[in-house]
């Protein structure tokens, strides 16, 4: 079993609808990164939260520490939204090591 | 512009042969780390450098080989023991040590091994 599972591993979207990708942990510490991977393979980073919820544009993260769960969501998705979503945690002992979930592909289509 | 470069983008070896790939910053950042991305994995971690001169191994290491003789340089060295190299391959930084670091990756080397 996964120490970090995502879902779904594959969403297809019309433009304009609300998207929701799923995270959840068994292990690491308390918070949690997303990261976003364009199609030429380059990783930027979304967010890192410890708590409660942060937006950045069309881009609202949440997270429930008690349940290890952590949810991206998009609002009025866009074909340039497609890409890779990647949840992270830190490891309990050494903060700087991540442990990654396999990533979601989104495709918004217009 | 502050930011990670790795070279180079596509990198093309014969099996048998050893490979370096290069990782600089230019951050000021103290921690650095490689990963190795297979199709339908998650990025796993081969190694980890969080301060010159210092690093550690991965998840992964075997096959593989470091440096970090400078802050804004860590180069990756792909050896023959590595059975299984083709992969993309990602660099990152981050501030010291810490969960709630952001690490900041490079745009990949794309290795292939024929």
């Amino acid at each position: 079993k996964n120490e970090v599972e995502q879902s779904p591993q594959n969403l297809t979207a019309q433009e304009g609808e609300f998207i929701t990708i799923n995270c959840s942990y068994s292990v690491g510490i308390s918070a949690l990164h997303w990261l976003q991977q364009h199609p030429g393979g380059g990783i930027v980073s979304l967010f890192m939260l410890s708590s409660g919820k942060k937006k950045h544009g069309r881009l609202i993260a949440t997270i429930n520490i008690q349940e290890k769960h952590s949810s991206l969501h998009i609002t009025a998705s866009h074909p340039r939204d497609s890409a890779v979503y990647i949840c992270a945690v830190p490891w309990e002992t050494s903060g700087s090591r991540l442990t990654f979930g396999e990533g979601t592909q989104l495709t918004v289509n217009p | 512009d502050g930011g990670i470069t790795q070279s180079p983008k596509y990198l093309f070896r014969k099996e048998g042969q050893n490979v370096t790939l290069s990782c600089e910053q230019n951050l000021n950042h103290d921690a650095m780390y490689w990963y190795r991305q297979d199709p339908g994995q998650g990025l796993r971690l081969i190694y980890y450098s969080q301060i010159v001169n210092d690093f550690q191994k991965g998840d992964i290491a075997e096959g593989y080989s470091v440096s970090r003789e400078k802050k804004e340089s860590f180069p990756l060295t792909v050896t023959s023991a590595q059975k299984n190299p083709t992969a993309f391959y990602l660099c990152a930084s981050s501030l010291p040590a810490g969960p709630f670091n952001e690490q900041f990756f490079g745009p990949g080397t794309r290795l292939t091994v024929l």
